[in-house]
């Protein structure tokens, strides 16, 4: 059974541009999360989407943006990079009926130059 | 303001010695917590969690930890740490304002263990 996964694994981009991360949730689980872990720090919630529908948004701008499709997938997109937003952007799953336990993926590694 | 505080930052232990990790909330309501941790080069796993009932939790790998409410605390504990468990500790938590859907975690514990 494979856990949830995430792609690419490292991006490199440049302030201004755009960029979409990839997330597929672990199996049987319905809600997908996203979450910016800077360097040092814990996790931040980004938002996260049930049904393919945005719940809750954290205190992020509206540069940020998310998608989730039928089968649970989903996508962050990030728009007018800026050196701040280098990190590392984490995916959680949930099985439905839970309580808010979520399961990490690997994460994507964005470095803006 | 709602946040999740974690004492220590760094700590460094001699295995076979006993590991108390602290773990603070700022909210008064019903709240579920949780312990995440990353081994060098993984990603985060769940450690152990509570929703309600016996405070105190069993996780995996011989982790525990203790619900105590009147404290707003979430202490995670290990009798006897070994070098495996070398890794970033982060505590969680969610159901602040009635909603179960964020999760706030602390800013993390680096452990190193010394054989």
């Amino acid at each position: 059974d494979a856990g949830v996964t995430q792609s690419p694994t490292h991006l490199i981009k440049t302030r201004g541009q755009q960029v979409t991360l990839r997330c597929s949730p672990k199996s049987g689980h319905d809600t997908v999360s996203w979450y910016q872990q800077a360097l040092g720090q814990g996790p931040q919630f980004i938002f996260q989407y049930y049904e393919e529908e945005e719940r809750q948004r954290g205190n992020f701008p509206d540069r940020f943006s998310g998608h989730q499709f039928p089968n649970y997938s989903s996508e962050l997109n990030v728009n007018a990079l800026l050196l701040g937003d280098s990190a590392l952007y984490l995916c959680a799953s949930s099985p439905p009926g839970t309580r808010g336990e979520q399961y990490f993926g690997p994460g994507t590694r964005l470095t803006v130059t | 303001a709602q946040s999740v505080s974690q004492h220590n930052h760094h700590v460094i232990l001699s295995e076979a010695a006993s590991l108390e990790l602290g773990c603070n909330y700022s909210y008064g309501g019903t709240v579920n917590l949780f312990w995440y941790v990353q081994y060098p080069g993984q990603h985060l796993q769940l450690l152990l969690k509570y929703f309600s009932g016996d405070p105190l939790v069993k996780g995996i790998k011989g982790f525990e930890a203790e619900f105590i409410k009147s404290k707003f605390s979430f202490n995670l504990r290990k009798p006897s740490v070994q070098w495996s468990d070398t890794a970033e500790y982060f505590c969680a938590v969610n159901g602040f304002s009635g909603g179960y859907n964020k999760l706030i975690f602390g800013a993390g514990t680096r452990l190193a263990v010394h054989p």
